[in-house]
């Protein structure tokens, strides 16, 4: 059985930091390119990050360049998304999603809250 | 950024009737490779995402044969050929031709 288990959200202060791991079982994780997409209470969805099979290429929406890295450990089935510099707006359930052609995969998500 | 615009945004059906959702891409999703990079996706209340329909036609695994996904370039239909109960939700449209991969703002479904 497929599973993505995100970890790590929580309250943060702005200009705070946090760390969200996911971890997966059940698939290819080392075969497939991993993303972060977020979601904002009532809202739509948004791309964050994304990182090809062994990290040599990462991709970032320009809202959070400079402040969220993705990062991945292929030997733990494990993806990581360290967010510093945390804003209001980056308050969102972040999903783990997985890409194993044909499949793509998602995690139930974490929630990030960004408040003072 | 390319900007997806889905059409309608609310979509009250009744049970047994077909639904289709629009669309559209501020440029054109085809890739330099040929392919034209386009999923749909479904959210069910309370749930995570689920890919519905990969590569513009192509059904995902599990997907039930009521579903199914259109067009070309700028423009691409998601339809379902009879609603059920268990179709409620929002859906979404997604292109990943260049970075950052965007989403359409979504179509909530629901039972009229």
């Amino acid at each position: 059985e497929v599973q993505l288990v995100e970890s790590g959200g929580g309250l943060a202060q702005p200009g705070g930091s946090l760390r969200l791991s996911c971890a997966a079982s059940g698939f290819s994780f080392s075969g497939s390119w991993m993303s972060w997409v977020r979601q904002t209470p009532g809202e739509g969805l948004e791309w964050v990050a994304h990182m090809n099979y062994d990290g040599s290429e990462k991709y970032y929406v320009g809202s959070v360049k400079g402040r969220l890295t993705i990062s991945r450990d292929n030997a733990q089935n494990a993806l990581y998304l360290q967010m510093n510099s945390l804003r209001i707006d980056d308050t969102a359930v972040y999903f783990c999603v997985a890409w194993s052609p044909p499949h793509s995969h998602w995690g139930r998500g974490t929630l990030v809250t960004v408040s003072s | 950024d390319i900007v997806m615009t889905q059409s309608p945004l609310s979509l009250p059906v009744t049970l047994g009737q077909p639904a289709s959702i629009s669309c559209r891409s501020s440029q054109s999703l085809v890739y330099s490779d040929g392919r034209t990079c386009l999923h749909w996706f479904q959210q069910r209340p309370g749930q995570s995402p689920r890919r519905l329909i990969n590569d513009v036609s192509n059904r995902d695994s599990g997907v039930p044969d009521r579903f199914s996904g259109s067009g070309s370039g700028t423009d691409f239909t998601l339809k379902i050929s009879s609603v059920e109960a268990e179709d409620v939700g929002i859906y979404y449209c997604m292109q990943y031709t260049s970075w950052p991969h965007t989403f359409g703002q979504g179509t909530k479904l629901e039972i009229k």
